[in-house]
């Protein structure tokens, strides 16, 4: 089962709309990581925050986390048409190993 | 230097066949995860090599699939008796360190067809 999960499954913006995902998930972690994958291949990594930070913020990214509702929102201000990808969230799941597991990511669309 | 790398990149293969993919870490990466992706779906958790420890299989679907890593290091997954359910793209990853606190390296994946 997933620990994880994002919403919306999908979301279409125009270029320089800012993209809002959520992340939910269901057990205690250590940290909550989001990735970005282009055309269905590696992902690569955006940002890691940790359960005792509430927001970090990377470039364009600005992450969230709230561990009270056991949840974390990734926004992309000033969108491009290169952010077009699949954004995932992944946590640690403290009671099944340790070891990372992902959401079934938010599809976005930047259009020009 | 060198990031994850996977081959091979493409594999198609007929039902009943075996098939092994291959991962080579980041050198100095003590922890590889496999990872299963059906086409626009989530990444699937199959397996997680953590240095010395005894892997965590507990994402294997079936007994058709195995993993090991030699040396600390390459790892192989292999699929026996191939069907057409086990179609998806096969991405391995590797970390410095174990509970999740560094970020993953992902490769480009094997992208396996069974006809």
């Amino acid at each position: 089962s997933q620990q994880g999960e994002e919403d919306p499954q999908a979301l279409s913006i125009q270029e320089g709309e800012n993209a809002t995902m959520n992340c939910s998930y269901k057990t205690s972690i250590n940290n909550l990581q989001w990735y970005r994958q282009n055309s269905g291949r590696g992902l690569v990594h955006l940002i890691l925050i940790r359960s005792n930070e509430r927001e970090k913020h990377s470039g364009r990214l600005r992450v969230t986390l709230d561990t009270s509702k056991k949840s974390s929102s990734l926004l992309i201000t000033a969108s491009r048409a290169a952010d077009t990808a699949s954004y995932f969230c992944a946590t640690v799941w403290l009671t099944a190993g340790n070891k990372l597991t992902f959401g079934g990511g938010t599809r976005v669309l930047v259009k020009p | 230097g060198a990031g994850v790398s996977q081959s091979p990149s493409n594999k198609v293969t007929e039902k009943g066949k075996d098939v092994e993919l291959r991962c080579d870490p980041i050198s100095g990466h003590t922890a590889l995860y496999w990872y299963r992706q059906s086409l626009g779906q989530g990444l699937e958790f199959l397996i997680y090599f953590q240095g010395n420890s005894a892997p965590d299989k507990s994402g294997l679907p079936s007994d058709r699939f195995s993993a090991e890593r030699t040396g600390g290091s390459v790892s192989t997954l292999t699929i026996q008796r191939t069907q057409q359910e086990d179609s998806a793209v096969y991405l391995c990853a590797s970390s410095l360190g174990d509970r999740g606190v560094s970020p993953l390296h992902f490769g480009n994946g094997t992208r396996l067809t069974v006809t």
